[in-house]
């Protein structure tokens, strides 16, 4: 089993539709949870960390958090063809780890 | 604020060679990581820095080393580079700051090597 696992995609949305994307992990210790944004050639850039159990919400996007369930998600309101990127899971229990990344196309 | 920074941002390197990449975080951040990066996947962790004592290391092998210096900036350094060396070397300044988003990393452009 993998450390955080994510669907590999491509995971294909129309303009304007909402975007969810999945994340699951194993260590029940982890502490911190963040989602980047990966731009093909460009570095990770933080789009939303989340601490605790439920919700958070900063703009278009949603982040919740279930540790019962050892799972994070990701949501794009309002998704648009700049948000095709990949994007990446990251948990921080003793160290950061990252999944593998679920490639988003915002199709026009 | 400058943001993290890394250079050189692309380097092509010969089997057997060694290389140095370097990285200044942002200011006020004390800790700095090291990932390597492959086309496809997520970042993999090599390094954790901070206040210039190593907190962390990844499953790499010895040939990668590194260190953090007095400014809080680091070295990544590697040796007898293989081919499967050639990656997207990426560094990630933390703030651990009380009051703050703790923990929160911000990445650096990366350094795109290539070993032939």
């Amino acid at each position: 089993q993998k450390e955080v696992e994510q669907n590999s995609g491509p995971l294909s949305v129309p303009e304007g539709a909402i975007a969810s994307l999945n994340c699951t992990y194993s260590d029940r210790g982890s502490q911190s949870f963040f989602w980047y944004r990966q731009y093909s050639g460009k570095s990770p850039e933080l789009i939303m960390s989340i601490y605790s159990n439920g919700d958070k919400e900063d703009g278009r996007f949603t982040a919740q958090l279930n540790k019962a369930s050892q799972y994070v998600s990701l949501l794009i309101r309002d998704s648009q063809p700049s948000d095709s990127a990949t994007y990446l899971c990251a948990v921080r229990g003793y160290k950061y780890i990252f999944g593998t990344g679920t490639r988003l196309k915002v199709l026009a | 604020d400058a943001g993290v920074t890394q250079s050189p941002t692309h380097l092509i390197k010969t089997r057997g060679q060694h290389v140095t990449l370097r990285c200044s975080p942002i200011s006020g951040h004390k800790s700095v990581s090291w990932y390597q990066q492959v086309l496809g996947q997520g970042p993999q962790f090599i390094f954790q820095y901070y206040e210039k004592e190593e907190r962390g290391r990844g499953n790499f092998p010895d040939r990668f080393s590194a260190r953090q210096f007095p400014n809080y900036s680091s070295e990544l350094n590697v040796n007898a580079l293989l081919l499967g060396d050639s990656a997207l070397y990426l560094c990630a300044s933390t703030s651990t700051r009380a009051g703050g988003p703790l923990y929160e990393q911000y990445f650096g452009p990366g350094t795109r090597l290539t070993v032939t």
